[in-house]
């Protein structure tokens, strides 16, 4: 069965590191989401990508974040310099088309 | 702008009974509904979703959804829980048109006592 692969599982950093985080979306979908939940609260849309841009992005995806597709199969997430409240739990999606986005198992960020 | 409004955060209910999970949620356009699952230290997990055609959708595990577009809900139920199904439930919305974001509720914790 296809899945979105998202690594690592966990990472550790400190306050003012840069991270990227990856994901290896289903390889015919077209569409591609980063999501994050802090611990306990609701799950919070960050960006949505399609044909090599950014389609949306939330008012949380500010300046210090990017994504990129570098090639035909992986789809990251960079956060440039990481503050205490970045700490959450991010996830990948991706999507044929409209109609329920297959999601990653997510990547833990722990930023101290 | 969409919203999701799940009423209930947490949910006890005894093994073999029945649960229904609320969801109502706000849009002035269309929309797509679902249902995640996330079960301890998991991802999250498509249970059911509603694009078009009959309001009843059902998943492989038992549950259901019905998407009642007078009342603006879309509530998830099972007529039998196991204690497997004890997890964190997300009902989602997006638009219909092509890769919107999915705007999530705040989750219902059902848990499922022996």
């Amino acid at each position: 069965e296809p899945e979105v692969t998202q690594t690592p599982s966990h990472q550790v950093t400190q306050m003012g590191q840069e991270v990227i985080l990856r994901c290896v979306p289903i390889s015919n979908h077209l569409y591609f989401y980063w999501y994050r939940q802090i611990l306990g609260q609701k799950v919070e849309f960050l960006v949505s990508f399609y044909n090599n841009e950014i389609s949306e992005k939330s008012e949380i995806f500010d300046d210090q974040f990017s994504v990129e597709r570098p090639d035909g199969s992986n789809f990251t997430l960079k956060i440039r310099s990481t503050k205490l409240e970045d700490s959450a739990m991010y996830f990948c999606a991706s999507s044929e088309a409209p109609g329920g986005g297959f999601f990653g198992q997510g990547t833990r960020l722990t930023v101290v | 702008a969409q919203s999701v409004t799940q009423l209930d955060s947490q949910v006890p209910v005894f093994e073999e009974a029945p649960v229904e999970l609320r969801c109502n949620y706000s849009s002035s356009v269309s929309v797509y509904l679902f249902w995640y699952v996330q079960y301890p230290n998991q991802g999250l997990q498509l249970l059911l979703k509603y694009l078009s055609g009959s309001t009843l959708v059902e998943s492989i595990n038992g549950f259901e959804a019905e998407f009642n577009k007078s009342q603006t809900s879309f509530h998830l139920r099972k007529p039998s829980v196991h204690i497997s199904d004890t997890a964190e439930y997300f009902c989602a919305v997006s638009r219909t048109n092509t890769g919107n974001q999915f705007y999530f509720g705040t989750g219902t914790s059902l848990t499922v006592i022996p």
